[in-house]
């Protein structure tokens, strides 16, 4: 069975940093790109940031460019997402997923953990 | 950016009727569309993708039609375990999602 398993979300003040990692198991963590979707307390979803299955491409949303960067460890099966420079508008519960086409991502979203809480205050 | 309208905002309805949710583009995105089912407290779900390919495991309740702009989540007859909210999603101009549609008990 798919698990995946956020941490890192905290209070953090505007202009601050932080960085949230996903632990996966349950499948073949090197065959799949993975993605980081986020949700304001409340209101919809939006997604945040792509990257491949090696790590050597990444894709971030508009919103979050050159603030957050996306990485990943195969070694550790684990997800990272570096949050700089934060505002109060990056609040939000912040799920990683899996991307349900493997290697060969297609930005559909087939597992989900269940979310790590970022709450951005002076 | 592409702009998902679901509508309507809320349905409500009874176990056993038939749910239908619309979700419109604002310019089209081909068959490139997937609909997530969330339950409070929970992750989203992936029913549907490509408008119309049902995610293993996702009863066959669930249909999901349309190409271009329009497109439809319909739940032929409703289980108690159905009542969430509802996301459509695409993938054809970078990733955008729909406000949702709260499917309630009436």
């Amino acid at each position: 069975e798919v698990h995946l398993v956020e941490s890192g979300g905290v209070v953090a003040q505007p202009g601050g940093s932080l960085r949230l990692s996903c632990a996966a198991s349950g499948f073949i963590f090197d065959d799949y790109a993975m993605h980081w979707v986020r949700q304001a307390p409340g209101k919809g979803l939006e997604w945040v940031c792509l990257i491949s299955w090696d790590g050597g491409t990444s894709y971030c949303a508009d919103s979050v460019k050159g603030r957050f960067t996306i990485s990943r460890d195969n070694s550790k099966k684990s997800l990272y997402l570096q949050m700089n420079s934060l505002r109060v508008e990056d609040s939000g519960l912040y799920y990683c997923a899996r991307d349900r086409a493997g290697s060969e991502w297609e930005y559909y979203f087939d597992s989900w953990g269940q979310g790590t809480l970022v709450t951005v205050s002076s | 950016e592409v702009v998902l309208t679901q509508s309507p905002a809320t349905l409500s309805l009874s176990p056993g009727e038939r749910a239908t949710l619309s979700c419109r583009a604002s310019q089209s995105v081909r068959s490139h569309l997937a609909w997530y089912q969330q339950k409070p407290a929970q992750a989203p779900r992936l029913l549907i993708y490509d408008a119309l390919n049902r995610t293993t495991g996702v009863p066959a309740r669930f249909r999901g039609s349309g190409s271009g702009t329009d497109f439809t989540l319909t739940i032929s007859s409703l289980e108690p375990e159905d009542f969430a909210v509802y996301y459509c999603q695409q993938r054809s101009n970078w990733i955008t999602f729909g406000q949702g549609t709260r499917l309630e008990i009436k």
